[in-house]
């Protein structure tokens, strides 16, 4: 079975400033994808970014990426330049390569930006 | 840009009532999924819906639960005799074909007194 670990259930961040927001995994897959997603107050979730494991590259979209250590089974997103739209709910997720079926999601972390 | 959209936002239900979520997923989409989030907790997998059957499902989705794609357009969660633990927030998403990325409702908030 696969499982999902975020251990900051809240974090605050001044605007402008970087934040790093944690997220483990346990599994026994070779291959598969991770993903952090955001919800904003009362809206859906969005994807932030998405990491195949077979890549060793890290994952960057625009002040967003991530630090994925698949030895550690380590995934985590760094913010720069953090914005007040950045305050969310952020979940990291996993999902097996080849099961377009579902994911298994981190109980999230609350992002407070600070003006 | 397309988005899933779910009614209602809330409902509020007795125990053992009968209650329908639905959700209109992107129109292209192929692969549709339920999730669920009970307060305070993870988001749970429900199940998963392609080609008109579900593909996958949880040991959450037992038989008081099922879904149906009645037309071309809505996915729906029905859930028949509901439980005072049923109470959470129910996402809808869906994905294309064989895409990782599931796009998500806004979730429908369900109380069950």
């Amino acid at each position: 079975a696969q499982t999902v670990t975020q251990s900051q259930p809240e974090m605050s961040v001044q605007e402008a400033e970087t934040v790093t927001l944690s997220c483990t995994y346990d599994t026994s897959e070779s291959d598969y994808y991770l993903f952090w997603y955001k919800q904003p107050p009362s809206r859906q979730m969005i994807l932030v970014i998405r990491q195949e494991a077979y890549k060793q590259q890290n994952a960057t979209e625009n002040r967003f990426s991530v630090n994925f250590q698949k030895a550690a089974k380590s995934f985590s997103l760094k913010i720069s330049d953090s914005q007040l739209g950045d305050t969310a709910m952020y979940f990291c997720a996993f999902m097996k390569h080849g099961n377009f079926n579902k994911f298994y999601f981190g109980s999230g972390t609350k992002l407070n930006v600070k003006p | 840009e397309p988005e899933v959209t779910q009614t209602p936002s809330h409902q509020v239900t007795q125990m053992g009532q009968e209650v329908i979520l639905r959700c209109v997923p992107i129109s292209n989409h192929l692969y549709f999924y339920w999730y669920r989030q009970i307060l305070g907790q993870k988001v749970e997998f429900l199940v998963s819906f392609y080609n008109n059957e579900i593909s996958e499902k949880s040991e959450i989705f037992d038989d008081q639960f099922s879904v149906e794609r009645p037309d071309g357009s809505n996915f729906t969660l029905k859930i028949r005799s509901t439980k005072l633990e049923d109470s959470a927030m129910y996402f809808c998403a869906s994905s294309e074909y064989h895409k990782y990325e599931q796009y998500f409702g806004p979730g429908t908030r369900l109380t069950v007194t």
